[in-house]
């Protein structure tokens, strides 16, 4: 059973960097699957972040792309999401799952971008 | 960027009836486009991919169909508990792997 887990700060400052990370259990990051990052700002949709291929090829949102970096930790099975200079603009729930269009995400954690 | 636009915004539907959303994307897909179900306070839940295979554990009253740019997802007969927001993402074109907006089925 592929189960995902994001973990990371709840309250983050302005102009400072959010970081999260993904546990994955059952399945691991160097199968041949894509492993992803997606938020949905309070009362708004989901919004795609970017994601890697177990290849270690990552791809990111264009409208992300110059503060986004996701990396992976394939000894512990996670991986990680990086986003600067963050402004209230970034408060939202993230999920981390596995892609495309699969039934593995994690249950998401709420991000608040406040001083 | 592929753009997906998904209609109605709001669908009212007594249960039992036949829900039909759509999902229209601005250039061809062709088959690889999803259908997510979400509740409040809950991660989205994968319901069909490859535009009509259902996922796992889902119920055959949901069904999708289309191909290129034009999708439908139809609810045969809606239960109380299939009341929700629906998003299509498409995983042709990328990035990013766009998300529709959203439709909210909502108890007529």
């Amino acid at each position: 059973q592929v189960q995902l887990q994001e973990s990371g700060p709840g309250l983050v400052k302005p102009s400072e960097t959010l970081s999260l990370t993904c546990s994955v259990s059952g399945h691991s990051l160097t199968g041949p699957y894509y492993w992803g990052w997606i938020r949905q700002p309070p009362g708004k949709g989901l919004e795609w972040i970017g994601n890697f291929h177990h290849s270690g090829n990552t791809n990111y949102s264009p409208s992300l792309k110059n503060r986004v970096t996701i990396s992976r930790d394939l000894s512990k099975n996670t991986f990680s999401l990086k986003l600067s200079s963050v402004t209230a603009a970034d408060t939202a729930v993230y999920y981390c799952a596995r892609e495309p269009a699969t039934g593995y995400w994690g249950q998401g954690i709420q991000v608040t971008v406040s001083s | 960027e592929i753009v997906l636009t998904q209609s109605p915004a709001t669908l009212s539907v007594s249960p039992g009836d036949r829900a039909t959303l759509s999902c229209r994307a601005s250039q061809s897909v062709r088959s690889n486009l999803g259908w997510f179900q979400q509740k409040p306070g809950q991660a989205p839940r994968l319901l069909i991919y490859g535009a009509s295979t259902r996922a796992t554990g889902i119920p055959a009253r949901f069904s999708g169909s289309g191909s290129g740019t034009e999708f439908t997802l139809t609810i045969s007969s809606l239960q109380a508990e299939d009341f929700a927001v629906y998003y299509c993402q498409q995983y042709n074109n990328w990035p990013p792997w766009t998300f529709g907006e959203g439709t909210k089925v909502e108890i007529k």
